[in-house]
């Protein structure tokens, strides 16, 4: 158990709707990152926040949104959903942003994977 | 543009063999960070390892070992002595190093290791 926990584990909704992720980093960790690992796209990265701030955004779409709350949590957010945005959702979390040196480790949740029909 | 080659789609070996697992790169970047990551048949995700690139020092745990070389762009994985629990899909990362997060980080494809009994 990473002790990163995400809900739900899955979710099957249609084509258009809208849907929230959510992601309890583990205790005391400030960094959270969102991963998205389709069949055609592979494994990409979303975007990371860092105590509540956003620190770098990768391959995320405008129609998905994502925020990290004062308790660390964080959500991200799927709209207007298309079949292609079936996929396995996974977010980590790490101790400390990006450090130059030295070694940082993340720890996954175990995933949740959305269906759109 | 960056870009992350794992050639070996799929590998298999005995169990106690070793294998090593490849891992070329291109950017454009001078300062960068590279990912290892473990998939088990499970589906989650494991972080194995962040290499920074001015850090060309080679890294063993246990029975894995990292063959970080900026000359030839490549981040080779060794597993000695493999057993059957190092089946899994690993892959392979890239992220540009700036602005406390991971910025344009891109993923290999993935090589999918047997290790047969």
């Amino acid at each position: 158990d990473s002790g990163v926990t995400q809900t739900p584990k899955h979710l099957i909704t249609a084509t258009g709707q809208r849907v929230t992720l959510r992601c309890s980093p583990r205790s005391g960790d400030l960094s959270v990152y969102w991963y998205q690992q389709s069949l055609d796209q592979g494994l990409q990265f979303l975007i990371q926040y860092y105590n509540g701030e956003e620190r770098a955004k990768g391959n995320i779409l405008e129609r998905f949104s994502a925020q990290q709350f004062p308790d660390l949590h964080s959500e991200l957010n799927l709209s207007s959903l298309e079949l292609g945005d079936s996929a396995l959702y996974f977010c980590a979390s790490s101790e400390y942003p990006l450090k130059s040196r030295g070694q940082e480790t993340q720890y996954f949740g175990p995933g949740t994977r959305l269906l759109v029909l | 543009a960056q870009k992350v080659t794992q050639a070996q789609t799929e590998i298999s070996v005995v169990e106690k063999e070793d294998v090593t697992l490849d891992c070329v790169y291109e950017t454009r970047d001078t300062t960068y960070y590279l990912f290892w990551y473990k998939q088990p048949p499970s589906g989650e995700l494991v972080f194995l390892i962040r290499r920074n690139s001015f850090d060309e020092q080679n890294e063993i745990s246990g029975r894995y070992s990292w063959n970080f070389q900026k000359s030839t762009s490549s981040f080779n994985f060794t597993i000695t002595a493999s057993q059957v629990v190092d089946s899994a899909v690993y892959f392979c990362a890239l992220s540009e190093a700036r602005g406390g997060g991971y910025q344009k980080v891109t993923f290999g494809t993935g090589t999918k290791l047997q290790v047969i009994p």
